[in-house]
């Protein structure tokens, strides 16, 4: 049972550039949400997609964006990069049922800006 | 808004030590309770959770109950392993912002042979 998988695993970009990411969840749930974790800081989110719809977003500007897709799998994306987007961008999956229903999280992609 | 405070760290033990990481919080309703697990390089491992006040999650020896009366969560484990050093965070979901989890800055278990 494949769990949640991201990629790539790492990307370097440089200001002002633009980037997806790629989610897929885990086998049997449907809902997506993305998080970012910058250095020795907790996870923040970013926004939740369920039946391809943005349904909560976090305290992040428009340059992020999303994407979900008929078979549950999700794209975030982010334009205009900045030197303080650097961080591990989380994907997390989780059943729907709200706030009961634990998340389960990918490896995340580490995305460097320079 | 919703908000979790945890000990600061690193803690630092050695192996077969008890553990206890503090986690408060601040949340609209009746949140939901959990705390994650990332070993380094990795992304963020369910550990345990509990849903209900006096509820007690539990895994592979870790236990954490729910304790309304003082908004806490804290984690316990009688005797840790060097398998254990990782970063522990403790989050919350609450009927405020049902779909989000917010999570406190983690702290760093170092266990030492």
């Amino acid at each position: 049972d494949a769990g949640v998988t991201q990629s790539p695993t790492h990307l370097i970009k440089t200001r002002g550039q633009q980037v997806t990411l790629r989610c897929s969840p885990k086998s049997g749930h449907d809902t997506v949400s993305w998080y970012q974790q910058a250095l020795g800081q907790g996870p923040q989110f970013i926004f939740q997609y369920y039946e391809e719809e943005e349904r909560q977003r976090g305290n992040f500007p428009d340059r992020f964006s999303g994407h979900q897709f008929p078979n549950y799998s999700s794209e975030l994306n982010v334009n205009a990069l900045l030197l303080g987007d650097s961080a591990l961008y989380l994907c997390a999956s989780s059943l729907p049922g709200g706030r009961r229903q634990p998340q389960h999280f990918g490896d995340g992609t580490r995305l460097s800006i320079l | 808004g919703d908000s979790v405070t945890q000990m600061e760290g690193p803690v630092t033990l050695s192996e077969e030590a008890f553990l206890t990481i503090n986690c408060t919080y601040t949340a609209t309703g009746y949140p939901s309770l959990f705390w994650y697990v990332q070993y380094p390089g990795e992304g963020l491992q369910l550990l345990l959770k509990a849903t209900k006040a006096d509820d007690k999650g539990s895994n592979k020896g870790f236990e954490a109950t729910y304790r309304k009366e003082t908004t806490s969560f804290h984690l316990e484990k009688g005797s840790v392993q060097v398998s254990d050093s990782a970063v522990y965070f403790c989050a919350l979901t609450s009927g405020g912002s049902n779909y989000k989890l917010t999570f406190g800055k983690g702290t760093l278990l170092t266990v030492n042979p």
